[in-house]
């Protein structure tokens, strides 16, 4: 069965330093996303993606933060100067086109990333 | 703004016990529904859905979930749970749209099914 995939599963880096976390999404998807969930709370949404361009994202998804899709496979998260703050585990996910299908979104293992 | 809350944080059953997990939300236009299971270790994984017709959905597993729209509820149930059932189970909604929207997530439920 496809899956999402994200790489890496943990990334430790220091305060103020960028880091891009990466995400497969499933090869017939065409609507991505990123959610957060910092240890303890909620899972939070942070931005939606399709067709090359942002279609939605939330209040914590600020000028720090920012997405991309380089190629016709990865779907990437850039955070320009961590905060100890963004410490949390990321999870990227997508789904298909369709009116019932766009709703049924599919999610990675995540990316634990560790700011000091 | 949509939100999900889910009353039990943590519950504690033994094995064959009965389950239902509570989740309420709150929005007024039409929604999807959604369980999300994430055992130990593991990613977020769909237990089951609810887009429209019969209220009572079945999902993986021998779980199922009872929409009742008069309640905003989407209580999610299990006759006899295994101890393999020992994991976090979240709520989700996000409205209806003709494309995708983001999903709000209740606070979770741990479970932990004893031997």
């Amino acid at each position: 069965e496809p899956e999402v995939t994200q790489t890496p599963s943990h990334q430790v880096t220091q305060m103020g330093q960028e880091v891009i976390l990466r995400c497969v999404p499933i090869s017939n998807h065409l609507y991505f996303y990123w959610y957060r969930q910092i240890l303890g709370q909620k899972v939070e949404f942070l931005v939606s993606f399709y067709n090359n361009e942002i279609s939605e994202k939330s209040e914590i998804f600020d000028d720090q933060f920012s997405v991309e899709r380089p190629d016709g496979s990865n779907f990437t998260l850039k955070i320009r100067s961590t905060k100890l703050e963004d410490s949390a585990m990321y999870f990227c996910a997508s789904s298909d086109m369709g009116i019932l299908r766009a709703n049924e979104q599919y999610f990675g293992p995540g990316t634990r990333l560790t700011v000091t | 703004a949509q939100s999900v809350s889910q009353h039990n944080h943590h519950v504690i059953l033994s094995e064959a016990a009965s389950l239902e997990l509570g989740c309420n939300y709150s929005y007024g236009g039409t929604v999807n529904l959604f369980w999300y299971v994430q055992y130990p270790g593991q990613h977020l994984q769909l237990l089951l859905k609810y887009f429209s017709g019969d209220p009572l959905v079945k999902g993986i597993k021998g779980f199922e979930a009872e929409f009742i729209k008069s309640k905003f509820s989407f209580n999610l149930r299990k006759p006899s749970v295994q101890w393999s059932d020992t994991a976090e189970y979240f709520c989700a909604v996000n409205r209806w749209a003709g494309t995708a929207s983001k999903l709000t997530f209740g606070t979770g439920t741990r479970l932990q099914v004893t031997l």
